[in-house]
């Protein structure tokens, strides 16, 4: 089966960076997407394509990529940015089986 | 503004049957592959199936195959998730979207 692993917890103090590793063999052929979610809420994409950021979403938010590894940075978080976040990709084998990461919760306190 | 909304959750029985579906304004619906997304309440996302635009490629997880079956009417621009065979651990908020958007989500309990 095809895994995408995440930190569970990432804490930092407002106005600090937070980074979010994403790990999982398909990403060195497949595209990171990232998604926020909070309580209650459906999620929403911040970060496309390993390091594109839709429109509406901050500035502070921002993605790479390298081998295996994709990374979302939060730089200078916000009260606001306190959520879940989820990688997703797709198998790289090419049967475009959607995956998502176990999820990291980020604390900014 | 874009926005899927889904629905036909509820309660139903183990072994049976939910079609849930999802409406779809805003962006071009015959041009987008459409997912199925769901979570459990307190836990993670899970990807349960995708289609393509025109509804000719459609591909599941594991746990769907054989069990759910998803389409799409270009007409009605909606969205559907044919669920049969269900069991308990197929309770859960399911979600409809598109990459970029995501709708609010229906919630499917599935008990005796």
């Amino acid at each position: 089966s095809y895994e995408l692993t995440q930190p569970p917890s990432v804490s930092v103090s407002p106005g600090q960076t937070a980074t979010i590793t994403c790990s999982g063999y398909s990403l060195s052929k497949k595209y990171a997407y990232w998604y926020q979610q909070k309580s209650g809420q459906a999620p929403v994409l911040v970060i496309y394509e390993d390091n594109r950021r839709p429109s509406g979403i901050p500035e502070r938010f921002s993605g790479s990529s390298s081998g295996t590894v994709a990374t979302l940075t939060i730089t200078g978080a916000q009260l606001e940015d306190e959520a879940d976040y989820y990688c997703y990709s797709t198998d790289g084998d090419g049967n475009h089986i959607g995956i998502f990461g176990g999820g990291t919760k980020l604390t900014v306190l | 503004e874009v926005r899927l909304v889904e629905s036909g959750g509820g309660l139903v029985h183990p072994g049976g049957s939910l079609r849930l579906s999802c409406a779809v304004s805003g962006l071009t619906f015959s041009n987008s592959w459409m997912h199925w997304v769901r979570q459990v309440p307190g836990k993670g996302l899970v990807w349960v199936s995708r289609i393509s635009n025109d509804g000719s490629t459609t591909t599941y997880a594991d746990f769907a195959k054989g069990r759910f079956t998803v389409s799409r009417d270009n007409v009605k621009n909606t969205l559907y998730l044919q669920m049969n065979s269900l069991r308990a651990d197929d309770s859960a908020v399911y979600y409809c979207g598109r990459v970029e958007y995501w709708g609010q989500g229906a919630l499917v309990t599935v008990s005796s």
